[in-house]
């Protein structure tokens, strides 16, 4: 079945600091990964897209990683700010690009 | 820069009643979809449509739901008769195409059933 887990489910960190979320997914075929930010009651805003042939790409102070061999993506934030707050949902696009979406992980940036 | 914008932002109805929840997709994008989001669940696809047509729905896109462009700039989605459960938020989201590229979502419509 396909499937996208997202983890933590949520995560508080200070202000200044850096994180990582995490992805795994069992889709088959594979087209591409996108992570995207939902602030609260707001719509997806697309951060990054990664191709099978993509093991890193960059957008500012978000950088998403992906391992196409064992199925696993991350989003490193690096110098979070409070704006950062909101959630973060790993979506990957399977056969005919249908796009499965993960949870979402809740980040929480606290000054 | 071009954005997909739905209307209404909010909008509350009592149960069995009609609703219509509006978008307007960027204008050169030729794939349309709507999903929605229970609150705090994940996004779910609900159809896509591409060339006046549905190319795909899922198994929540039942017989009271249907999407039409009337006019060749508005999406619509109408439920006929709400029911509790279809309290969410409702995005409308498009692409220029449909095997690459990224997907802008509107920023939802929230539906309160009542």
């Amino acid at each position: 079945k396909n499937q996208v887990e997202q983890s933590p489910q949520s995560l508080i960190i200070l202000e200044g600091k850096n994180c990582t979320l995490q992805c795994n997914y069992t889709v088959s075929p594979f087209s591409n990964l996108r992570w995207y930010k939902q602030d609260t009651g707001r719509g997806p805003v697309s951060l990054t897209i990664m191709t099978f042939s993509e093991n890193t790409k960059s957008n500012g102070r978000y950088t998403a990683t992906l391992d196409a061999d064992t199925k696993q993506s991350s989003l490193h934030i690096t110098a979070s700010q409070l704006s950062d707050s909101a959630s973060y949902i790993c979506v990957v696009a399977g056969g005919y690009n249908k796009l499965i979406f993960g949870a979402g992980t809740r980040l929480a940036v606290h000054p | 820069e071009p954005e997909v914008t739905q209307t209404p932002s909010h909008q509350v109805t009592q149960m069995g009643q009609e609703v219509i929840l509006r978008c307007v997709p960027i204008s050169n994008h030729l794939y349309f979809y709507w999903y929605r989001q229970i609150l705090g669940q994940k996004v779910e696809f609900l159809v896509s449509f591409y060339n006046n047509e549905i190319s795909e729905k899922s198994e929540i896109f039942d017989d009271q739901f249907s999407v039409e462009r009337p006019d060749g700039s508005n999406f619509t989605l109408k439920i006929r008769s709400t029911k509790l459960e279809d309290s969410a938020m409702y995005f409308c989201a498009s692409r220029e195409t449909q095997n690459s590229g990224e997907l802008f979502f509107g920023e939802g419509s929230r539906l309160t059933v009542l």
